[in-house]
């Protein structure tokens, strides 16, 4: 049962664009989400989080859109550049006060300059 | 301040022999994760341990796989008698608290069984 799903497996972007990285959630417990960027041979890197009171949260060029209607978020970075290329994995704590954490399948992410 | 470390980084086993990867958390932090990702998967949890408490293993298969994390030197993820189906890349993460903190991961171990 796949409760954190990224249907996209990759997304080829012009560099200075916008990247638009999708992920739906199965699960209405969940209450919490990330999002991880991970290199080749390295460990997942945390970006950015969202808690379910908000509806946004912006560092930077990331953003992060939460619909909990839809059980739908999204990742935005703008503007795109080569060095975002890498695969980004969204993921959820499960609730019960650790992070036992699901995560998607991933979407690569090929910044073309 | 070093981040978390693992090793080794890469590993080859035969069928039948054990494989042990090892984890340094990060400096003050008394929490680790271990994950197991397969090919063209997203990671999955295994294990969540303290210092000599497992707290959570529902993610870990029921035979032949066992971790510990004790008072003193790394956590260890020992794979017994490995099979060509435990070939994945594993990674440990460790946080200084539960709840939101933020997990942070070491590079991985790629176990290959030949």
């Amino acid at each position: 049962d796949q409760q954190v799903k990224q249907n996209s497996p990759s997304l080829s972007v012009q560099e200075g664009r916008i990247s638009i990285l999708n992920c739906d959630y199965t699960n209405s417990m969940f209450d919490y989400f990330l999002w991880y960027k991970k290199y080749p041979a390295e460990g997942p890197t945390f970006l950015i989080s969202i808690s379910s009171i908000k509806d946004k949260n912006e560092d930077g060029r990331f953003t992060v859109f939460l619909n909990k209607s839809a059980k739908h978020l999204s990742l935005h970075i703008v503007p795109s550049q080569p060095g975002d290329s890498a695969v980004y994995f969204c993921a959820a704590p499960s609730s019960g006060g650790y992070q036992k954490v699901t995560f998607g399948t991933g979407t690569k992410l090929q910044v073309i300059p | 301040n070093a981040g978390v470390m693992q090793n080794p980084r890469h590993l080859v086993r035969r069928r039948g022999q054990e494989a042990r990867l090892r984890c340094s958390p990060m400096k003050g932090h008394s929490h680790v994760y271990w994950y197991r990702q397969l090919p063209e998967e997203g990671l999955k949890f295994m294990v969540y341990l303290q210092k000599e408490n497992i707290i959570d293993e529902s993610g870990m298969p029921k035979e032949r796989f066992s971790a510990e994390f004790p008072k003193e030197g790394p956590s260890i993820l020992r794979i017994q008698q490995v099979v060509r189906g435990d070939s994945a890349a594993y990674f440990c993460a460790s946080s200084p608290n539960y709840g939101t903190d933020t997990q942070y991961f070491g590079p991985g171990t790629r176990l290959t069984v030949l």
